[in-house]
């Protein structure tokens, strides 16, 4: 199972867009890239997933470039709700859920 | 159901007592997943089940902690002979299947204080 690595924490501004890249060096052929967002007192939630260029959906995009070794979840004008712990997520079918790191928290300020 | 329900909610026990904490998945979900979470960490992944088969229990920590999903749906986690470690939250999430990547949805989790 691939291993990933995240910053442990970052800040941004509400109307901001917010980056957060995700590295996962010993991604497999069959792996895909999923991250999920947890709220204080709540399950993770899923957000996006993706397996290679870009994906985009209402609520996020996730940009992967062609050797597949990290991945970027960009969230468009972020609000103070968007505060949370989101985790990057490697692997195929069920292993995927299998190894969540530390994840990295987002802390959004007025 | 709508969604996964966990109880209860909220479990304090003694230490040595044994606790059984319950997941009802997503009506038509194959895939059960049970993490514990300590505060301000990731879950950590305890075991999983695809319809009422374990496939991987290797995260379980020891042999007082077991799992079963005998009907494939509702699944119990067992603790026997609690210890104060065992303090954690426990979350149970579900998906639709193993063979595609599908996002798995999470309980409310059920919080266990060993006192």
């Amino acid at each position: 199972l691939a291993k990933t690595t995240q910053p442990i924490s970052m800040d941004s501004y509400e109307g901001q867009e917010v980056n957060i890249t995700c590295s996962h060096n010993n991604i497999a052929t069959n792996d895909y890239i999923t991250w999920y967002q947890q709220f204080p007192s709540q399950g993770p939630r899923f957000i996006i997933q993706g397996y290679k260029t870009k994906v985009t959906n209402e609520v996020a995009s996730l940009f992967i470039p062609a050797d597949r070794k990290s991945s970027t979840l960009s969230l468009p004008r972020v609000s103070l709700s968007d505060t949370a712990v989101y985790y990057c997520l490697v692997g195929e079918g069920s292993n995927y859920q299998l190894i969540w790191g530390a994840g990295t928290k987002l802390i959004i300020k007025p | 159901g709508a969604g996964v329900s966990q109880s209860p909610r909220y479990k304090v026990t003694k230490r040595g007592q044994d606790v059984a904490l319950r997941c009802d998945p997503i009506s038509g979900h194959v895939s059960l997943y049970w993490y514990r979470q300590a505060l301000g960490q990731g879950p950590e992944f305890l075991t999983y089940f695809n319809y009422e088969a374990q496939q991987d229990k290797s995260g379980l920590p020891n042999d007082r902690f077991s799992a079963e999903r005998p009907e494939g749906s509702i699944s119990t986690l067992t603790i026997q002979r609690t210890e104060q470690r065992d303090s954690a939250m426990y979350r149970c999430a579900s998906s639709l299947g193993p063979r595609d990547n599908s996002e798995a949805f999470f309980g409310q989790g059920t919080r266990l204080t060993v006192v």
